[in-house]
């Protein structure tokens, strides 16, 4: 199946700093890429969709400009977390979507990122 | 708006043992329907797949799923589970036609004891 990367894997932070996650499809062209959170025992929530060349959608409750998201090619969306508070600790997971000419729409995953802010 | 909802929340099962994993949807048109599995410390992966054609879907390692349009089902299966199969499994829907989001149900941990 197509590779998804993500970077950094894991990342701890201060208060009041910003952190960038990359999300890459190593192998495909991605239109569209997902940013995810993931809770403990939870199931992912989406927080926005991100579309290459224009603004991200974003998820009822997700705050924006706290969660910046740039799709900047084709194989490449970022997400930044501004003004990282401990409350924004969780496990971001992005995906990016492939779509298939008679297999349909297939999304797949990052190996996600763990943060931790302090 | 589509919904997928997964019954059993955490399944213990003995290697050998049988599986399956029941999965509904809700949505009003056509469907693409997935189960990705989780192993510990590792990504979402996709297992399977139901796009079009045969409902009954084979994936990868042993696993299969059918569609079952009437029932709004889409129930994982397995005939021998192995100790190896320890995860997390997510079943999830794309409504099909434009770009949708996927919906993800709410996950089921199995434990396989050996």
């Amino acid at each position: 199946g197509a590779v998804v990367s993500q970077h950094p894997s894991w990342v701890i932070c201060k208060s009041g700093t910003s952190v960038k996650i990359e999300c890459r499809s190593l192998d495909f062209q991605a239109t569209t890429m997902f940013w995810y959170r993931q809770f403990p025992k939870q199931s992912l929530m989406l927080m926005a969709t991100s579309n290459e060349g224009s603004k991200a959608t974003y998820e009822q409750g997700v705050e924006k400009d706290k969660f910046l998201i740039n799709h900047a090619s084709l194989t490449l969306s970022t997400l930044t977390v501004t003004s990282a508070h401990p409350e924004d600790s969780s496990f971001y997971i992005c995906s990016a979507r492939f779509r298939g000419q008679n297999t349909g729409d297939t999304q797949y995953f990052g190996p996600g990122t763990r943060l931790t802010v302090l | 708006a589509q919904s997928v909802s997964q019954h059993n929340h955490h399944v213990i099962l003995s290697e050998a043992a049988s599986l399956e994993l029941g999965c509904n949807y809700s949505y009003g048109g056509t469907v693409n329907l997935f189960w990705y599995v989780q192993y510990p410390g590792q990504h979402l992966q996709l297992l399977l797949k139901y796009f079009s054609g045969d409902p009954l879907v084979k994936g990868i390692k042993g696993f299969e799923a059918e569609f079952i349009k009437s029932k709004f089902s889409f129930n994982l299966r397995k005939p021998s589970v192995q100790w190896s199969d320890t995860a997390e499994y997510f079943c999830a829907v794309i409504g099909s036609g434009g770009y949708q989001k996927v919906t993800f149900g709410i996950g089921t941990k199995l434990q396989v004891i050996p």
